[in-house]
């Protein structure tokens, strides 16, 4: 099956400071992917839809200045959270459009002290 | 907006006992069910989907247009199945899923 992969799997970093995300498909080609976080015990949430080469689309209430996304290949995005607070502590989860839902990467869980 | 129902969040079941997850979602055009499955530590795994009408690890789901609904279902649970179950449906003309809150399974044995 697609593999998906995201780095890093686990960070914990500052308040104030930025973290990137990557999502790499490591077998296929997308054009348009998704990130999504997840609270403890609750659901995805979608966050952002992105096509490789343009700007993303940005869900109501989630700021686009603060989770920045480069969707630079079709193999590749990122997901930047800029001067994150302990309330942007989650998991993300990104998901590279496929047949049959999608591919979805393993997550990253963030947590900012 | 799209929308999915899970009502129930978790589901304790016996070894050998039917499991039933229910799902609804909003009726839009012609849109596409899903139900994913997330073992403990792993990553969100497709589990059926509503086009391909297929049995997967003892698990089907039907849907019912007049209902909107897609609920999951398996006749004897098997401890292997505890995991959190999500429904999620997909619009026509897009990609974008949308995910119900999730069902925690917890078979006992």
């Amino acid at each position: 099956g697609a593999v998906v992969s995201q780095h890093p799997s686990w960070v914990i970093c500052k308040s104030g400071t930025s973290v990137k995300i990557e999502c790499r498909s490591l077998d296929f080609q997308a054009t348009t992917m998704f990130w999504y976080r997840q609270f403890p015990k609750q659901s995805l949430m979608l966050m952002a839809t992105s096509n490789e080469g343009s700007k993303a689309t940005y869900e109501q209430g989630v700021e686009k200045d603060k989770f920045l996304i480069n969707h630079a290949s079709l193999t590749l995005s990122t997901l930047t959270v800029t001067s994150a607070h302990p309330e942007d502590s989650s998991f993300y989860i990104c998901r590279f459009q496929g047949l049959a839902g999608g591919h979805f990467g393993p997550g990253t869980r963030l947590t900012v002290t | 907006a799209q929308r999915v129902t899970q009502p129930e969040k978790l589901l304790s079941v016996f070894k050998g006992a039917p499991v039933e997850l229910k799902c609804n979602y909003s009726y839009s055009g012609s849109p596409e069910l899903f139900w994913y499955v997330q073992y403990s530590r792993q990553r969100l795994q497709l589990l059926l989907r509503h086009i391909s009408r297929e049995s997967i690890k003892g698990f089907t789901a039907d849907l019912n247009k007049g209902e909107t609904s897609f609920h999951l279902k398996k006749p004897f649970a098997q401890e292997e199945d505890s995991a959190m179950y999500y429904c999620a449906r997909q619009g026509s003309g897009n990609n974008r899923l949308a995910f119900g809150k999730g069902n925690q399974v917890v078979v006992i044995p």
